[in-house]
């Protein structure tokens, strides 16, 4: 167990839908990342965030969004669902931002589209 | 262009024999380079991490190593277990932060009894 916690574990929904995935890091991990990863694909780094700031930006598109809370949990909306967006969506922390430090993965969300 | 290719694609090998996964990197400037393991629907578990000046670092049973005058890195694995059966990321960072990370697309192992 990495100590970082994502719900829901599994989500079904239609085309054209809108989601929210949630992510809580890790006990004083300030830095959060969202990482995409398809059936035929690699893991797609998307986004980071740094004490509530947005800090790095990937293959994130225009339809996805994310913030991080005060209390530092973090969301990552994904609107306009198209089937391609069907993926494993992972949540990492770190308890600092700079590359060289661990990045610790959460469980994943398994979203369908249907 | 940044990238991280391993081979093979996959491997099966049988329970106790050793095995080496291979991953080799255009990425620039390098920081570090790093081996997870990641079980089927599971998150990637970090093995190892090793920045420019170290060239094999070990975590039990596995053993990598990286050349970074050829750009290439080895993941050993020694008396393979039932449960070393996952996929091994290579992922290479450059400096600069989260958007440097270049993932490999992984090796597919599994240990057959």
């Amino acid at each position: 167990d990495s100590g970082v916690t994502q719900t829901p574990k599994h989500l079904i929904t239609a085309t054209g839908q809108r989601v929210t995935l949630r992510c809580s890091p890790r006990s004083g991990d300030l830095s959060v990342y969202w990482y995409q990863q398809s059936l035929d694909q690699g893991l797609q780094f998307l986004i980071q965030y740094y004490n509530g700031e947005e800090r790095a930006k990937g293959n994130i598109l225009e339809r996805f969004s994310a913030q991080q809370f005060p209390d530092l949990h973090s969301e990552l909306n994904l609107s306009s669902l198209e089937l391609g967006d069907s993926a494993l969506y992972f949540c990492a922390s770190s308890v600092d931002p700079r590359e060289a430090y661990e990045q610790y993965f959460g469980p994943g969300t398994r979203l369908t589209v249907t | 262009k940044n990238q991280v290719e391993q081979s093979p694609q996959s491997l099966i090998i049988l329970e106790g024999k050793n095995c080496t996964l291979q991953c080799n990197y255009t990425v620039s400037p390098f920081s570090n380079l790093r081996w997870y393991k990641q079980d089927t629907g599971r998150g990637p578990v970090s093995l190892t991490i090793m920045t420019f000046s170290e060239n094999t670092k070990s975590n039990g049973r596995y053993t990598a190593t990286l050349d970074a005058d050829t750009k290439q890195s080895s993941l050993h694995i020694t008396a393979s277990q039932l449960s070393d059966s996952a996929s091994y990321i290579c992922v290479v960072s450059a400096f600069g932060g989260a958007d440097g990370l270049t993932f490999g697309k992984g090796t597919h192992l599994i240990i057959q009894p």
